[in-house]
């Protein structure tokens, strides 16, 4: 079956540009989480839904960051005004919730400017 | 001080050499993660754990509750294991992923 998608695979912005990052989770999965890895750094959590609500949003590193889910489905993360230190893969990873494994996408590359 | 540490941060081992990986943790969990990312940056789940010992292939990862350490076994290592190995635990209560650094392993030919 489809794994987890992520759109664009890329992405080059010129600072202070907003972006929309999105993710498809495998049908049927209702938690999802977006990740963050800066180059050269590890993996950091931003965010992750139950259905679609946000119980944990702790690792949005700034204001300028938000996420929403829809259907239970598709995940958009955004970052307005973008800044050169929001450069890294940003990664999405669906479950069927708790404890359990995750599916992680492909990740976008983005690249400020 | 991290939550989770890895160890070693990097390892280069020959072609057929059995491999470790460690992960400590100093948090409570409901599970620890152990994946695998590739040099083009896909990370796959190699196992999920809270107790005892899972073998999947050559890949075996072991978890010990009260010591708060986890270990990941390649045994007769072969250059497509090369990989960067991160191991991420789930804080009881919560449902993300704390990640360790991540140990990247070499298998020379």
């Amino acid at each position: 079956g489809a794994g987890v998608s992520q759109s664009p695979s890329n992405k080059v912005t010129e600072k202070g540009k907003d972006v929309e990052l999105r993710c498809d989770p495998i049908s049927g999965h209702t938690a999802l989480y977006w990740y963050r890895q800066r180059l050269g750094q590890g993996l950091e959590f931003l965010i992750y839904f139950q259905g679609n609500s946000a119980p944990d949003k702790s690792g949005l590193p700034s204001d300028r960051f938000s996420a929403e889910r829809t259907g239970e489905s598709v995940s958009t993360l955004t970052i307005q005004r973008t800044q050169q230190e929001d450069s890294a893969v940003y990664l999405c990873a669906s479950s069927l919730g708790g404890p359990v494994q995750q599916y992680f996408g492909p990740g976008t590359r983005l690249t400020v400017t | 001080k991290n939550e989770v540490e890895q160890s070693p941060q990097n390892l280069t081992a020959q072609e057929g050499e059995f491999i470790t990986i460690n992960c400590s943790y100093s948090v409570g969990i409901s599970a620890l993660h152990w994946l695998q990312q590739h040099p083009g940056g896909g990370i796959v789940s190699l196992f999920m754990l809270s107790s005892g010992k899972k073998k999947h292939g050559r890949l075996i990862a072991t978890i010990n509750i009260q010591e708060k350490h986890s270990s990941l076994h390649i045994t007769a290592s072969h250059p497509r294991d090369s990989a960067v190995y991160i191991c991420a635990v789930i804080r009881g209560g919560s449902e993300k992923l704390v990640f360790g650094k991540g140990t990247k392993l070499t298998v020379n030919p």
